[in-house]
């Protein structure tokens, strides 16, 4: 069982829709989960961090974390073609870093 | 979030050579990390880069492959040594800032190998 899981995707959802992405991870003792964008050609770039069960909204991202079931979730509302790259699951670990594969999103106009 | 300056940014070498890539960032940070990315999968951790002693390497990366310094809280070198084309990936500096939970990335260097 990998650390950090993501479905691969690609995910496509239609401009405007909410967009869904899902992250498991297997160490129960996990306590800092971040989500990470990452624009093909470029290096990721931090969009939320979590750290205590339930929504952590920004703008248009809610990060859900529900530490009981070792899931953690983003949710993209009004999604825009701009929203179209590889979201990075992270869980720290030890001080560590330990990524999910990613999550292809795509958003059509 | 920190400033961080990672050079070169992209280079093509030939096998067998070394390649020093650095990371200098505009503040102080409590940690320094190296990850690759091979290409079309994820990031992977090569090692913590500790200030003032060795770093520490991730299972399956080895000093002599890879030798990291950092001399100071600011900056931090990756050497990728005798290279083979497996070895072309893209190269990415991390930082952790001091009080602060969250790591932020440099732009990477995407090195490829012949």
């Amino acid at each position: 069982q990998k650390e950090v899981e993501q479905n691969s995707g690609p995910l496509s959802v239609p401009e405007g829709a909410i967009a869904s992405l899902n992250c498991t991870y297997s160490d129960r003792g996990s306590q800092s989960f971040f989500w990470y964008r990452q624009y093909s050609g470029k290096s990721p770039e931090l969009i939320m961090s979590i750290y205590s069960n339930g929504d952590k909204e920004d703008g248009r991202f809610t990060a859900q974390l529900n530490k009981a079931s070792q899931y953690v979730s983003l949710l993209i509302r009004d999604s825009q073609p701009s929203d179209s790259a590889t979201y990075l699951c992270a869980v720290k670990q030890g001080g560590k870093l330990i990524f999910g594969q990613g999550t292809e999103l795509s958003v059509k106009p | 979030s920190a400033v961080i300056s990672q050079k070169p940014s992209r280079d093509i070498c030939q096998r067998g050579t070394s390649l020093t890539i650095q990371c200098q960032v505009d503040s102080q940070v409590t940690m320094m990390f190296w990850y690759r990315q091979q290409p079309g999968q994820s990031l992977t951790l090569i090692a913590t880069a500790n200030q003032g002693s060795e770093a520490t390497y991730e299972s399956g990366f080895v000093i002599d492959k890879f030798p990291i310094s950092r001399p100071n809280l600011t900056f931090s070198t990756l050497t990728v040594s005798n290279m083979s084309p497996e070895d072309s990936s893209i190269y990415l500096c991390s930082v952790e800032p001091v009080a602060k939970n969250i790591q932020y990335f440099g732009a990477g260097t995407r090195l490829s190998v012949l």
